[in-house]
Formats: C-alpha cells, structure tokens, sequence
C-alpha cells in the first residue's frame, strides 16, 4: 500500500541555517505531495503542495520540489528562524483512494538563538 | 468565529465516564474528519462524514462512536476508554472528498484527552 517516510527527528538547528527534512514516499500512479506544518499547541495548516511531477510548491520561504524518479519531496529553507520551530508532516493522496490523506509520521524541527 | 473550532481542548476522564468531543467549522465545506494524533506515529484517520459518503477505519474501536447531524458539526462520543487512548484528538474539514488531486484539510487546534 501507499506509505510516506520522514527522517525521525528532532532535527535541531541555529537560526540562519539551511534546513533539509526529507520526505520518500511509495505509491502507485501520480499522487499529490503535501507539507503541513504544526506549531505548538495548534491544529496542521497547510504549508505547500505539489501535484504534478516536477512541480515546485513554495510557501513561507519553504520550498519542496516533486522528483518522481527519486520518489521524493524534500522540504528546504536557506535561512531558518526560531519561529519554524514546529512538527512537519509530509503527506500524499491519490485518486484511487478517494483523496485520501496518507501521512508520515513528523519531524520535530528545533531552531535555537 | 471562523475556521474549525474543537471543545473542550483539554479532556480528562477515567475509564467508566462518557464524554463528547465537538468540532464545528465555518468553511462551507462539505468533509469532516477525525484524526488520532499519538506520539511518534503517523496521524491515524478514523471517520470521515462527507456529503457523499461516511468513511471509517475499520480498526477503530467501537468505543469511539461519530455524529455528524449537518455538514457543519462533528461529534465523537466516547465510552469506556482506555489509557492508549489518551492521544491528541483532531478535527479537520474540507471542501470534500473527491475534489481534485488537492483535496486540502484545515485543522483544528485538537482536544488532548487523557484517560485514567
């Protein structure tokens, strides 16, 4: 079945750093790619999207790139502040199962002074 | 208000109790969902309630019981819990289910319930 695997966290970072936090995902067709993002004590919001390989989603200075031929969708920033702190979640969704979020587990993100 | 509001935030019962948990969003959308958020593990969909259809995740125990009576409010009643359930309770609604290969969830801030 479809699955998505986040690097375990937490991942912990000096402000100004350039943050990685990689996302593989297996599915069969063409699935959809998310980035959500929860701060602390708040619901998951939305952070970027992709539908199509090769389709770039950007939000917030965060960007993720669909690369279908590695199966990926890594999150990058150039320049973190301590307010990224927050868990990010890597997701998909396909049509044959309805839209159907299928969701990794998180990885903490630590940004320190 | 607007967005998806869930109450009571925080929750604490012991094993006999029944409770309720409520969510209501002010999106027009047409999808609820309920999530269970446990530590270190991916988020677990439990219900879904759209205008098409009711959703569930077969591995759900019957001790969790949903209530959707209009495409705005979204209940889950709980009964005889256990201590593994004690998890961050999340609500999310969108527009629906088959909406295009971005069907976008909006969440709420969740209901942490620990059970003694």
């Amino acid at each position: 079945g479809d699955s998505v695997t986040q690097m375990e966290g937490p991942v912990t970072l000096s402000e100004e750093a350039f943050l990685t936090i990689n996302c593989t995902y297996t599915a069969t067709g063409y699935p959809s790619l998310f980035w959500y993002v929860q701060y602390p004590g708040e619901g998951l919001q939305l952070l970027l999207k992709a539908t199509k390989a090769d389709d770039k989603g950007s939000n917030k200075g965060f960007e993720a790139t669909y690369r279908k031929e590695t199966t990926s969708f890594h999150l990058e920033k150039g320049s973190v502040q301590v307010s990224d702190s927050a868990v990010y979640f890597c997701a998909l969704s396909r049509r044959d199962s309805n839209y159907q979020l299928i969701w990794g587990a998180g990885t903490k993100l630590i940004i320190k002074p | 208000e607007t967005g998806v509001t869930q109450t009571p935030r925080h929750l604490v019962m012991g094993m006999t109790n029944k409770k309720s948990l409520k969510c209501e969003q002010h999106l027009g959308h047409n999808a609820m969902y309920w999530y269970k958020q446990s530590a270190k593990k991916p988020l677990e969909l439990m219900f879904v309630y759209s205008l098409e259809e009711r959703v569930e995740n077969n591995s759900v125990p019957s001790r969790f019981s949903p209530e959707c009576p209009n495409s705005s409010h979204l209940f889950l009643h709980l009964h005889t819990l256990q201590p593994e359930d004690s998890a961050l309770y999340l609500c999310a609604s969108s527009q629906g289910l088959r909406v295009g290969g971005a069907n976008v969830l909006t969440f709420g801030a969740g209901s942490r319930l620990t059970v003694l």
